[in-house]
C-alpha cells in the first residue's frame, strides 16, 4: 500500500482530456517535488514530468502537471491510443527510509 | 544519448544469489547517482536501491536492506545489484535508473531507465 495514492483506472475517449490525480501528504507531496512516469505495454517507464509541471525534451505539450497542497495531478489533452499506458506519480517522503516512493500506478484506457 | 544496459537476471532458486548489472553509456557516469527500481508481475513500481556518484554512500529500501547490495565501478561505468537470500517476492523486473543528482540524501525524478532484466525465484 504506497502512501500516494492513485486512481487504479481512467478512461477517456480519443481527443479528449483526462486528469490522473496523486493524493499524498505533508511529508510527501505537500514539501517535495512530484515527478510522473508513463510505462506503455511491455516497456520500461519514462519520465514524463518532473519537478512538479516540467516536461522533459521530447514530450508533447499534451502533457501536463499540476500541484496543490498535498495532491499532485497529471493532465493529457488531446488523447490519442498511444497515449494508453500506465502512468505513476512519484516524490520523496520525508518519514521513510530510502524516501523514493510511487504511486500505485492509474491504468489509462483510450 | 543516455543508455542503460541491465542483464544478469534469470530463474533461481528461493534463498539463491544473483548478481544483477547495468551498463551505462552516454553521460559522465560519475556525476549521477544510480538506482535499481523493481516491478513484481502485474505490479507497481517499487525502488530498491540506490549509491552515491562516488559511490561512498548507498541506501536500500527495507524490503531488500540486509539482502541486498548496490555497489558501482566507475571506471567500466557499471552498476551492480548484488541480492542473497532471495524470496518468491523478489520476482520482479529489475530496472536500472540515472538519478538527477550525485547523492542520495533526497530526491528529485529519474530521468533515464533501462530496459529492465527479469528475475524469477522459483523451486
Amino acid at each position: 500500500q504506497s502512501v500516494l495514492t492513485q486512481p487504479p483506472s481512467v478512461s477517456a475517449a480519443t481527443g479528449q482530456k483526462v486528469t490522473i490525480s496523486c493524493s499524498g501528504s505533508s511529508s510527501n507531496i505537500g514539501n517535495n517535488y512530484v515527478s510522473w512516469y508513463q510505462q506503455l505495454p511491455g516497456t520500461a517507464p519514462k519520465l514524463l514530468i518532473y519537478d512538479n509541471d516540467k516536461r522533459p525534451s521530447g514530450i508533447p505539450a499534451r502533457f501536463s502537471g499540476s500541484k496543490s497542497g498535498t495532491s499532485a495531478s497529471l493532465g493529457i489533452t488531446g488523447l490519442q491510443t498511444g497515449d494508453e499506458a500506465d502512468y505513476y506519480c512519484a516524490t520523496w517522503d520525508n518519514t521513510l527510509s530510502g524516501g523514493r516512493v510511487f504511486g500505485g500506478g492509474t491504468k489509462l484506457t483510450v | 544519448e543516455v543508455q542503460l544496459l541491465e542483464s544478469g537476471g534469470g530463474l533461481i532458486q528461493p534463498g539463491g544469489s544473483l548478481r544483477l548489472s547495468c551498463a551505462a553509456s552516454g553521460f559522465t557516469f560519475s556525476d549521477y547517482a544510480m538506482n535499481w527500481v523493481r516491478q513484481a508481475p502485474g505490479k507497481g513500481l517499487e525502488w530498491v536501491s540506490i549509491i552515491s556518484g562516488s559511490g561512498g554512500s548507498t541506501d536500500d529500501a527495507d524490503s531488500v536492506k540486509g539482502r541486498f547490495t548496490i555497489s558501482r565501478d566507475n571506471s567500466k561505468n557499471m552498476v551492480f545489484l548484488h541480492m542473497n537470500s532471495l524470496g518468491a517476492e523478489d520476482t520482479a523486473v529489475y530496472y536500472c535508473a540515472k538519478d538527477r543528482v550525485n547523492y542520495i540524501s533526497s530526491w528529485y525524478y529519474f530521468d533515464n531507465w533501462g530496459q529492465g532484466t527479469l528475475v524469477t525465484v522459483s523451486s
